[in-house]
């Protein structure tokens, strides 16, 4: 089945600093990614859309200035948590739509946990 | 508004028992639904989906889920659960069109007694 990967898959960072999260296809070419983010033993929390090759579409409330993201290309989308403080501490997962695969399908990697001290 | 709702925050079984995981959801129309699972350390993984048609819908790992529209209803069963199907368990909705969003309900973190 098509693979997501994340890297990394935990980060600990001090507040202030930047932190980059890669989200890759590995064997598929995903034209659409989503960003999501999961709080301890809650649902999952659409951030924003990632189209290759035009600016994400973000959610109402998420911050775009703090949540930079970008789609280079069909393989690969990254999420920037900008000057990161302890309230973004979170479990942060993607997941990439297959342009060939059915309606409404979509693959998920496997989380990055980002602790910010 | 979209919303999922699965009421059961948590829900212990013995192993060999029959498990059903409940969700509710509200939308203007028929949406697309599914229902995946999450353990620790892996992605999340879809156990089935239901798009149109039949509405009764078979997964892997055993798992089945029937769709009823007067219940707004989309409830997950397993006749008989492993040890191995202790996880987290999220229902969610797609609206129709190709956005390809999709609402998660709440979880339910299913926990089986051995």
């Amino acid at each position: 089945g098509a693979v997501v990967s994340q890297h990394p898959s935990r980060v600990i960072c001090k507040s202030g600093t930047s932190v980059k999260i890669e989200c890759r296809s590995l064997d598929f070419q995903a034209t659409t990614m989503f960003w999501y983010r999961q709080f301890p033993k809650k649902s999952l929390m659409l951030m924003a859309t990632s189209n290759e090759g035009s600016k994400a579409t973000y959610e109402q409330g998420v911050e775009k200035d703090k949540f930079l993201i970008n789609h280079a290309s069909l393989t690969l989308s990254t999420l920037t948590v900008t000057s990161a403080h302890p309230e973004d501490s979170s479990f942060y997962i993607c997941s990439a739509r297959d342009r060939l695969a059915g309606v409404g399908e979509q693959f998920f990697g496997p989380g990055t946990r980002l602790t910010v001290l | 508004a979209q919303s999922v709702t699965q009421p059961d925050i948590h829900i212990t079984v013995s192993e060999g028992a029959s498990l059903e995981l409940r969700c509710n959801y509200s939308y203007g129309a028929t949406p697309y639904l599914f229902w995946y699972v999450q353990s620790p350390g892996q992605g999340l993984q879809l156990l089935l989906k239901y798009f149109s048609g039949d509405t009764l819908v078979q997964g892997i790992k055993g798992f089945e889920a029937e769709f009823k529209r007067s219940q707004s209803s989309f409830n997950l069963r397993k006749p008989s659960v492993h040890w191995s199907d202790a996880a987290e368990y999220f229902c969610a909705v797609g609206a129709r069109g190709n956005t390809g969003k999709l609402i998660f309900g709440q979880g339910t973190t299913l926990q089986v007694k051995p």
